[in-house]
């Protein structure tokens, strides 16, 4: 079935350097995404998102890349520090779909001193 | 911001009793409410989808009469697992939608259940 997947399950970068989170998503009628990030033992928070109108996105140390050609999502954090450590999800909305979001797999983010 | 209360954060209980586990939206009203589940170290795996009034809609594989979902008001959720085994231990979290078509999406802060 369609799905969203993540190609890293772990990416271990060190502190101060940028980390770049990769996912893919199969479902071409997706038209809403969004990054969460996930600490031990707690709900997700949402992180960033983006429609499909747009190829870029940026928050506070977070950008979010678009790419619908290739079906490719990608979050990037400026200069990862130990409080970013964390399992970051992306999601994907149907459009017009009552709930929409499909989640990947996970990709956890470890931050080396 | 919007902020949805989950309750309990964790529980234990023994084989065979029924656990009750709340999400409440503080500062705003929930349409929709979403119930996970989550075993470690893997995703979110939706269970059901509850709009307030109405019956929950379960998603394959869940048993309704083991989980069952209440949506009584616009800012409660209940999720009951009832006769509870150690395989349904996990981490339960409810994400609540406020409005059709509205990509507000505030998750709940788990709860941890382990049956003994």
């Amino acid at each position: 079935g369609e799905s969203v997947g993540l190609h890293l399950p772990t990416l271990s970068v060190q502190e101060g350097d940028n980390s770049i989170i990769n996912c893919a998503y199969s479902n071409s009628a997706s038209d809403y995404f969004i990054w969460y990030k996930q600490e031990s033992g707690k709900g997700p928070q949402f992180i960033i998102d983006i429609r499909s109108n747009m190829d870029k996105r940026q928050g506070q140390r977070v950008t979010v890349l678009l790419n619908k050609t290739v079906k490719h999502l990608s979050l990037q954090i400026a200069a990862t520090q130990p409080g970013d450590s964390a399992v970051y999800f992306c999601a994907e909305n149907l459009r017009g779909g009552a709930d929409g979001l499909t989640f990947g797999k996970g990709t956890h983010l470890i931050i080396q001193p | 911001g919007a902020v949805v209360s989950q309750h309990p954060s964790w529980v234990i209980c023994k084989s065979g009793t029924s656990v009750k586990i709340e999400c409440r939206s503080l500062d705003f009203q929930a349409t929709t409410m979403f119930w996970y589940r989550q075993f470690p170290k893997q995703s979110l795996m939706l269970m059901a989808t509850s709009n307030e009034g109405s019956k929950a809609t379960y998603e394959q594989g869940v048993e309704k009469d083991k989980f069952l979902i209440n949506h009584a008001s616009l800012t409660l959720s209940t999720l009951t697992v009832t006769s509870a085994h150690p395989e349904d231990s996990s981490f339960y979290i409810c994400r609540a939608r406020q409005g059709a078509g509205n990509y507000g999406y505030t998750f709940g802060s788990g709860t941890r259940l382990t049956v003994v």
